[in-house]
């Protein structure tokens, strides 16, 4: 079964604009992970939140982490079209490097 | 390095036919995954491997079998293809110690 959902499921914006995707889980997790998906191809590693954080940074990429509401986001800033994907968390549990994957937000961003 | 190669990126089976969809990674992962992709279903474990001569299941393992006799190769075998396996397949490979996971290009496979 799947460990994640995300919200919502698809979201279109316009370049530049800033950009918000919602991950609900289900169980307690060791660590929490962003990929990027472009149509066609593989999965590409984003960014990684441990249980123990609860914000983290990379580049126009920010990830919040509430374990109380066992949930994530994840903030794009100044869009861009390249930014057009779907995106997917991914949880890990304690004792084990198997991810679960959520279902995914597609996100269209709009020259 | 090439990363995580597999083969074929498309395949057309017949219902009854068997196959072995191919993975390799050069980075000296132990860890390695397969999964399939459905339309609005997100990923799915099918099996994984934590090292050359240990595999275990996933979440959908049914009809499909695994092996893993070297660390670069972990090839995906369907025994008797089946329209429900019709998906888009991805392998990825795991540094261990670290959870970040390199995917493959997959492969799209129908069943007809």
């Amino acid at each position: 079964s799947q460990q994640g959902e995300e919200d919502p499921q698809a979201l279109s914006i316009q370049e530049g604009e800033n950009a918000t995707m919602n991950c609900s889980y289900k169980t307690s997790i060791n660590n929490l992970q962003w990929y990027r998906q472009n149509s066609g191809r593989g999965l590409v590693h984003l960014i990684l939140i441990r249980s123990n954080e609860r914000e983290k940074h990379s580049g126009r990429l920010r990830v919040t982490l509430d374990t109380s509401k066992k949930s994530s986001s994840l903030l794009i800033t100044a869009s861009r079209a390249a930014d057009t994907a779907s995106y997917f968390c991914a949880t890990t549990n304690f004792g084990n490097e198997k991810l679960t994957f959520g279902t995914g937000t597609r996100l269209t961003i709009i020259p | 390095n090439a990363g995580v190669t597999q083969t074929p990126k498309f395949q057309v089976l017949k219902t009854g036919q068997s196959m072995t969809l191919q993975c390799a990674q050069d980075m000296n992962h132990e860890y390695m995954s397969w999964y399939r992709q459905d339309p609005g279903m997100g990923l799915r474990l099918i099996h994984y491997s934590v090292g050359a001569g240990i595999t275990d299941q996933g979440e959908v393992p049914n009809g499909y079998n695994v092996s893993r006799s070297t660390t670069e190769d972990f090839p995906l075998r369907l025994l008797s293809a089946a329209p429900s396996q019709t998906s888009v397949y991805f392998c990825a490979s795991t540094k261990d110690g670290s959870y970040e996971q390199y995917f493959g290009p997959g492969t799209r496979l129908t069943v007809t």
